[in-house]
């Protein structure tokens, strides 16, 4: 059974940093591209950043570009997420998810709750 | 950017009612389109890939059709567990991948 869960949210003051992780089990971790979707206070879904198998390969949305950096150990099945340069509008749960082969997000993890406010 | 509009925005129907709701791409994604339900406080949950194609434990009254911009997932006779909010979400043209903004079906 494939198992994701995040941790590391948290209040952060605006300007600050944190480090986002996900550990990952029921799968061949460094076969799948891994992915962080996250979602604003009663606002819909939105997709933040996307590594390879083998980590090479990393793409980024618009709004966290130079901000927010993607990486995994595919030694410690883990996927994490930097966050730096924190704004309000970064506010928001947190998802890390599993591609599937044909690249739909088909598992997800429960998310980790990030808050940034002073 | 792949714009992905959803409608209708909420939708209200009773249990045991046929739902449909629709999503449109701005451009073609060929049939790289899913679904996900989402309730409160919980994560998304796959639903419907390829379009068409149910995902693991998905119950058969869950369906998708369409193509190329335009799509449908259809509830044949709505529960009381599916009042949730559904997104569609484009994985043809990326980066980014986008989702739209969300049905949600709630009890009339």
């Amino acid at each position: 059974e494939v198992q994701l869960m995040e941790s590391g949210g948290g209040l952060v003051q605006p300007g600050g940093s944190l480090r986002l992780s996900c550990a990952a089990s029921g799968f061949s971790f460094s076969s799948f591209a891994l992915t962080w979707v996250r979602q604003a206070p009663d606002k819909g879904l939105e997709w933040v950043s996307t590594i390879s198998g083998p980590g090479a390969v990393t793409f980024y949305a618009d709004s966290v570009k130079g901000r927010f950096t993607i990486s995994r150990d595919n030694s410690t099945n883990r996927l994490y997420l930097q966050l730096t340069s924190l704004r309000a509008e970064d506010t928001a749960i947190y998802f890390c998810a599993k591609e599937g082969v044909y690249g739909q997000y088909e598992s997800w993890g429960q998310g980790t709750r990030v808050t940034v406010s002073s | 950017e792949i714009v992905m509009t959803q409608s209708p925005v909420t939708l209200s129907v009773s249990p045991g009612e046929r739902v449909t709701l629709s999503c449109r791409a701005s451009q073609s994604v060929s049939i790289n389109l899913a679904w996900f339900q989402q309730k409160p406080g919980q994560a998304p949950r796959l639903l419907i890939y390829g379009a068409s194609t149910r995902a693991t434990g998905i119950p058969a009254r869950f369906s998708g059709s369409g193509s190329g911009t335009e799509f449908t997932l259809t509830i044949s006779s709505l529960q009381s567990e599916d009042f949730a909010i559904y997104y569609c979400q484009q994985y043809n043209n990326w980066p980014p991948w986008t989702f739209g903004q969300g049905t949600k079906v709630e009890t009339k």
